[in-house]
């Protein structure tokens, strides 16, 4: 079946830190994928997507490259800030006929001052 | 309001109660999900439905009853709440064209005392 795996957190980095959380799948086909963002209390959103092979998805200073060979979307940013301190969930989606999403368990993500 | 919604947004329970959690959504998405989130878990399914008067288990359906007898309802019943169903709720929406991203609801914190 379909499967995404992602990094354990918590990631605790600080202001300015290079960001990477790594984000590998299982599927059939060709999926569409997908980093979540959820903020405390509040339900998953959308941070960016890629639908097919070398797309590269990019919102809010943050970027994923869809890697068809290594089966990844690994999730990276510059420079975080404290504001980016949330949850992050790799998840992807259609495939093999089915469109119901695979999430990952979620990497916390802790941004210090 | 354009977008999907859930109600109530916190609920204490007794044990054995039943209790119904509501879920709307105003885009006439096609696909509508049940997750439960709990620490050490991430998200797991409950229920899926395709359609209207479509629906099917997820990873953990003991318990739950779903029904969707209007493309824009998809509400969720606990027919005798135990403790371990204490938890936060969450509802998505997907359609079945295009990217397939979810929309998640605010989601609902339920208490099973």
């Amino acid at each position: 079946g379909n499967s995404v795996t992602q990094m354990e957190g918590p990631v605790t980095l600080s202001e300015e830190a290079f960001l990477t959380i790594n984000c590998t799948y299982t599927a059939t086909g060709y999926p569409s994928l997908f980093w979540y963002v959820q903020y405390p209390g509040e339900g998953l959103q959308l941070l960016l997507k890629a639908t097919k092979a070398d797309d590269k998805g990019s919102n809010k200073g943050f970027e994923a490259t869809y890697r068809k060979e290594t089966t990844s979307f690994h999730l990276e940013k510059g420079s975080v800030q404290v504001s980016d301190s949330a949850v992050y969930f790799c998840a992807l989606s259609r495939t093999g006929g089915s469109y119901i999403p695979t999430f990952g368990r979620g990497t916390s993500l802790i941004v210090h001052p | 309001d354009a977008g999907i919604t859930q109600s109530p947004r916190y609920k204490i329970t007794e044990t054995g109660r039943q209790v119904t959690l509501m879920c709307h959504q105003t885009w006439s998405h096609s696909y509508m999900f049940w997750y439960r989130q709990d620490l050490g878990h991430g998200l797991r399914l409950i229920y899926y439905s395709a359609a209207a008067d479509i629906t099917d288990k997820g990873e953990v359906p003991d318990g739950y009853v779903v029904s969707r007898s209007k493309t824009e309802n998809f509400p969720l019943t606990l027919e005798s709440a135990t403790r371990s169903q204490t938890s936060v709720y969450f509802c998505a929406s997907s359609d079945a064209t295009g990217s397939t991203e979810a929309f998640f609801g605010q989601g609902t914190r339920l208490t099973v005392v």
